[in-house]
């Protein structure tokens, strides 16, 4: 089945300790998304990638890097982990929708991995 | 930016009613989709149903449909004959140049 993988589940990391987390998708979708998800609260974008084109939202920390090598995976990179940066990240992927007639695009729905907590003692 | 309100933190549904969760949206953009995702307490976000911009009828899938009022940025997500297994967080989220998510609504389902 096509799908969105995430590496690993649980992470366990130290303060300070750079963590990778890694996210593989067998959609072949275009874009690929980081978003940071704290307890009861939604999702926040961190950035996506259309294809190789890297868009990083204003206010994501630069602590936080992004690495796509190929179509199929993408890798969120935390150089100096805080208390704070402990969280659900989920890595999603989408298509991009053209609007018929309209001359315009947007994403299509985005389908989301299972997500990694992310730990930091 | 786009803006997305989702005005009720909690809501209680009885089994097998209909319950109706609010989301409004603010954008000058005439593009967009509209999307409304469900994550359990397992934590996958699991995509329920979308609305385009331009989409003259209201989406419907299965027990879920979207009452989508253009003129009042408003995309509320209906559904019907609520289960047990209904009992979620429910974010509503926009896309235009990316994704934006409301700030959930948590709905309990009630025998």
């Amino acid at each position: 089945d096509a799908m969105v993988i995430q590496n690993p589940r649980y992470q366990v990391t130290q303060f300070g300790k750079p963590v990778t987390l890694s996210c593989s998708q067998t959609l072949n979708h275009n874009v690929m998304y980081w978003y940071q998800q704290k307890s009861s609260q939604a999702p926040k974008l961190l950035f996506h990638y259309y294809d190789k084109d890297f868009n990083n939202e204003a206010d994501t920390p630069d602590n936080f890097q992004s690495r796509r090598p190929n179509t199929s995976f993408c890798f969120l990179d935390i150089r100096s982990p805080g208390l704070g940066d402990a969280a659900m990240y989920l890595c999603a992927t989408s298509r991009l929708r053209s609007n018929p007639g309209q001359g315009s695009s947007f994403y299509n729905e985005q389908f989301f991995g299972p997500g990694t907590r992310l730990t930091v003692l | 930016a786009q803006k997305i309100t989702q005005t009720q933190p909690g809501m209680f549904v009885q089994e097998k009613e209909a319950v109706t969760l609010d989301c409004t949206y603010d954008t000058s953009d005439q593009s967009y989709g509209l999307f409304w995702y469900k994550q359990p307490s397992s934590g996958e976000m699991i995509f329920l149903i979308y609305q385009g911009s331009y989409d003259e009828q209201n989406a419907t899938e299965g027990r879920y449909s979207l009452n989508f009022q253009k003129a009042r940025k408003s995309a509320n997500l209906v559904i019907s004959a609520s289960q047990l297994g209904d009992s979620a967080m429910y974010f509503c989220a926009a896309a235009i140049n990316d994704m934006r998510f409301g700030a959930g609504t948590r709905l309990t389902v009630k025998p």
